[in-house]
Order: C-alpha cells, then structure tokens, then sequence
C-alpha cells in the first residue's frame, strides 16, 4: 500500500463544475503539499499545508491531521485547469517528499 | 527574483554514457532535492544537499551523484546510463528545515537511447 494515496486517478469535468481531489496519507508528516503539473512539465506549488485550510484564488486546500486526510477543491472550473493534480507529504523524521500517484483532471468547456 | 531554474531542459544520450544536469535555487534558498519522474508515474526522491553536503538519499545506485557548490547551485550526474534512466529529473529548493515549502524546476528530460 502506497503511503500517500490519492483519488479519484482521474476526473473529467465540465466548465464551471465545483471539484474535489482527496489525499488519504499514513505516515506522521510535518507538512503536506498540493503540486499542479501540466502534461510535460515542470511541478508548480498550489499549497503548502500543516493544519486547517488555505484558499488561493479558485482553489481551496484542507488538512485534518487527525484523520490523515486532505482534499483539494477547485471552484467555478476552467479548461485551463486541465493538469494533473499531486498531493505530496513531507515526512516528520526527513524533509524529503513522498508522492501521491496524482489525479488527471480534465474539463471541458 | 527568479524561481529555480535548470539546464538543459532537453537532451538525449546513449547508454553507457555520462549526464550532467544543473539546477539554481531560487534566490535566498540554501537546500536542493532531486527527485526523478519516470513517463506517468509520481516523482522519486534521489538525494538532499545542504552546505555542499548530501544530506538525504533516496533508493537510487551510487551511478546517481551529485554535488552543491558554495553559491548553492547544485548539480546530478549520473553515469553509465541505462534506458532506465529516461525520465524528467526535477529540481526542488528550499531553505533547510521542514517548515519551508519546496520550489520545483521546470525540469529536464533525459532520454537515453
């Protein structure tokens, strides 16, 4: 069992249409990322979380640490958001970064 | 302030041959991960390095190695390349310590034929 898993794997949408990516984890972790990578290339950071919520722009992040869980949510959702999604977790005894396997999200205008 | 930036951003080898790939930090930040992203999988941690030294490793063969220099850039090598080896190799800054967030590159891929 991967240590950082992520669902669904992959979501298609229609413009407009509020989504949701969930990152389920079960390591002890000092901090959680959520990461945009478009297909070929590099990986940009949505957020860095360590408790509670953050919101930037259309995009709202959520952490409970007690239940080792996350989720991403886009609002109002664009073409453009079209990328795959990758939640990554920041182990309490290192800071190297373990991956989630990502979500391919698609939508369509 | 530029972000973290890598070079070359595309090139092709041979099997059996040497690559060289170099990553800057951006500006203020001391640490640099590697991580390796092979075609449709996630990324793999390859090694940390802070004040010229590796601090971490991942599960990568002693082919893969790298180096810091004292303007903090960083480089990875890796030797006797195997088609193994083609992925995107991508560059993280930071400043040491778990409470800053990691910057990536934009990555460079390696092709081996």
């Amino acid at each position: 069992k991967n240590e950082v898993e992520q669902s669904p794997q992959n979501l298609t949408a229609q413009e407009g249409e509020f989504i949701t990516i969930n990152c389920s984890y079960s390591v002890g972790i000092s901090a959680l990322h959520w990461l945009q990578q478009h297909p070929g290339g590099g990986i940009v950071s949505l957020f860095m979380l360590s408790s509670g919520k953050k919101k930037h722009g259309r995009l709202i992040a959520t952490i409970n640490i007690q239940e080792k869980h996350s989720s991403l949510h886009i609002t109002a959702s664009h073409p453009r958001d079209s990328a795959v999604y990758i939640c990554a977790v920041r182990s309490y005894n290192t800071d190297k970064l373990i991956f989630g396997t990502g979500t391919r999200l698609q939508v369509f205008p | 302030d530029a972000g973290v930036t890598q070079s070359p951003t595309h090139l092709i080898k041979t099997r059996g041959q040497q690559v060289t790939l170099r990553c800057s930090p951006k500006s203020g930040h001391d640490t640099v991960s590697w991580y390796q992203q092979a075609l449709g999988q996630e990324p793999q941690f390859i090694f940390q390095y802070y004040e010229e030294e590796e601090r971490q490793r991942g599960n990568f063969p002693d082919r893969f190695s790298g180096h810091q220099f004292p303007n903090y850039s960083s480089e990875l090598n890796v030797n006797a390349l195997l088609l193994g080896d083609s992925a995107l190799y991508l560059c993280a800054s930071s400043l040491l310590g778990q409470g800053y967030e990691q910057y990536f590159g934009p990555g460079t891929r390696l092709t081996v034929t």
